[in-house]
């Protein structure tokens, strides 16, 4: 089951704050959250895993709420490199092991100046 | 160190064409995707391999065949291409740490393609 991203899309100025949320009917062992340029491959931001833990890369931190198998993406101070599409992908457990990485639909970013 | 290298970078096909999408990781990588992405639906998985030698189906495999072809390499086949194929195609590969939970995707730089 794919992960749900909300909002769809933003737009921020520079230096505001932003949140993306993403939620899955499935319980989940690990969140994971990347960033893709106009053009360009998929990046690595960082992984949050089953216990709540918050991560943080640059102005760019998350948590990960398991009760309510939700993970948010929180954006501080903005700036023009943030923009660009973020997408979470999650695991859950199955039989054996966890499942292949599922990734959400992506939230679109646009920092302006 | 390159990390993931796709070709072609484009690629236009009339429907019923076939041909292969070449996907190679120099990071000593086990595991290795392959994803389309489609507008407003994110990634899909097609295809991926745990190791050399062994395949499996993800979300979308039909119209697609896989080979491993050994650790570094995986390709992805379009026997007869239709229009809905229509996409961008992304490998990606990974260390699978620690059961899986905490791996960290690396994908290639993108194939267009384009079936007419």
């Amino acid at each position: 089951q794919q992960p749900v991203q909300s909002p769809q899309a933003v737009i921020l100025r520079e230096g505001e704050d932003a949140v993306i949320n993403c939620s899955s009917s499935k319980a989940l062992y690990s969140v994971h959250w990347y960033r893709q340029k106009h053009g360009e491959a998929p990046v690595f931001l960082m992984i949050l895993l089953k216990g709540g833990e918050q991560k943080g890369h640059e102005k760019i931190s998350a948590s990960f709420n398991e009760k309510k198998q939700q993970s948010s993406l929180y954006l501080t101070a903005s700036q023009l490199s943030y923009s660009g599409t973020y997408f979470c992908g999650t695991k859950g457990f199955i039989s054996g092991g966890y499942n292949k990485l599922i990734f959400g639909a992506g939230t679109r970013l646009a920092v302006h100046p | 160190n390159a990390g993931v290298t796709q070709t072609p970078k484009f690629q236009v096909l009339k429907t019923g064409q076939s041909m292969t999408l070449q996907c190679a990781q120099d990071m000593n990588h086990n595991s290795m995707y392959w994803y389309r992405q489609d507008p407003g639906m994110g990634l899909r998985l097609i295809y991926y391999s745990a190791s050399e030698g062994t395949t499996d189906k993800g979300e979308v495999p039909n119209g697609y065949n896989v080979s491993r072809l050994n650790k570094r390499e995986f390709s992805l086949r379009l026997e007869s291409a239709a229009p809905s194929q229509t996409s961008v195609y992304f490998c990606a590969s990974s260390a699978e740490i620690a059961g899986g939970r905490r791996e960290t995707q690396y994908f290639g730089p993108g194939t267009r393609l384009l079936v007419l």
